[in-house]
């Protein structure tokens, strides 16, 4: 597609459940970025990769998380044992350029993760 | 959290005035950029200014950046209604994964 695809748009979990949240990028696309938005907050930096290795997670919020790309294109943010901090909206973008540093992102719609 | 500020938090204004939105960041930067969000959507890219430029302009958008002030500033104007978003200023800084999104500033756009 055109566009970063991530699925699914919204996802209602249990406390103590495991998700996977899903980003399609733009095909060709080096750099992959994952981001946490709480409600009314600006996204915060979870993971990056660049193709399929993961070069910083220092992002991430507890060992609860865990992010992959294996073959450098669609990745995975896994979280395990969802607690009710975990509900946030969950951002992918992925850029064309690795270092990415003057060039925009281009991001998906989000996964809105609300656990109950 | 490494997230700068953005002032105001919040704005309202009549369609056609302009609106001004600030952002301080905290570090040195190789670049600033400027998203837009609207409510339950993704981020949309607006525009990019880089640490050695001062000023950018891009349609009816207009950045300045202050990099002895670390401050940066996002002009928009004659609103429009569909500007009516939330604004976020995003820089990098060192290496590729040191990037930071401001605390945001809903712009709310009266017809």
């Amino acid at each position: 597609g055109a566009g970063v695809s991530q699925s699914p748009r919204y996802k209602v979990a249990k406390r103590g459940q495991d998700v996977a949240l899903r980003c399609d990028p733009i095909s060709g696309h080096v750099s992959l970025f994952w981001y946490q938005q709480a409600l009314g907050q600006g996204p915060e930096f979870l993971t990056y990769f660049q193709n399929e290795a993961q070069l910083d997670k220092s992002g991430l919020p507890s060992d609860r998380f865990f992010a992959e790309r294996p073959e450098g294109s669609v990745s995975t943010l896994k979280i395990q044992r969802t607690q009710q901090e975990d509900s946030a909206v969950y951002l992918c973008a992925s850029s064309f350029k690795p270092g990415e540093a003057n060039y925009g992102y281009t991001f998906g719609s989000g996964t809105r993760l609300t656990v109950v | 959290s490494q997230q700068g500020e953005e002032d105001p938090q919040a704005l309202s204004i009549q369609e056609g005035e302009n609106a001004t939105m600030n952002c301080s960041y905290k570090t040195s930067i190789n670049n600033l950029q400027w998203y837009r969000q609207n409510s339950g959507r993704g981020l949309v890219h607006l525009i990019l200014i880089r640490s050695n430029e001062r000023e950018k302009h891009s349609g009816r958008l207009r950045v300045t950046l202050d990099t002895s002030k670390k401050s940066s500033s996002l002009l928009i104007t004659a609103s429009r209604a569909a500007d009516t978003a939330s604004y976020f200023c995003f820089w990098s800084s060192g290496s590729a994964r040191q990037l930071t999104f401001g605390s945001g500033t809903q712009l709310t756009v009266l017809p």
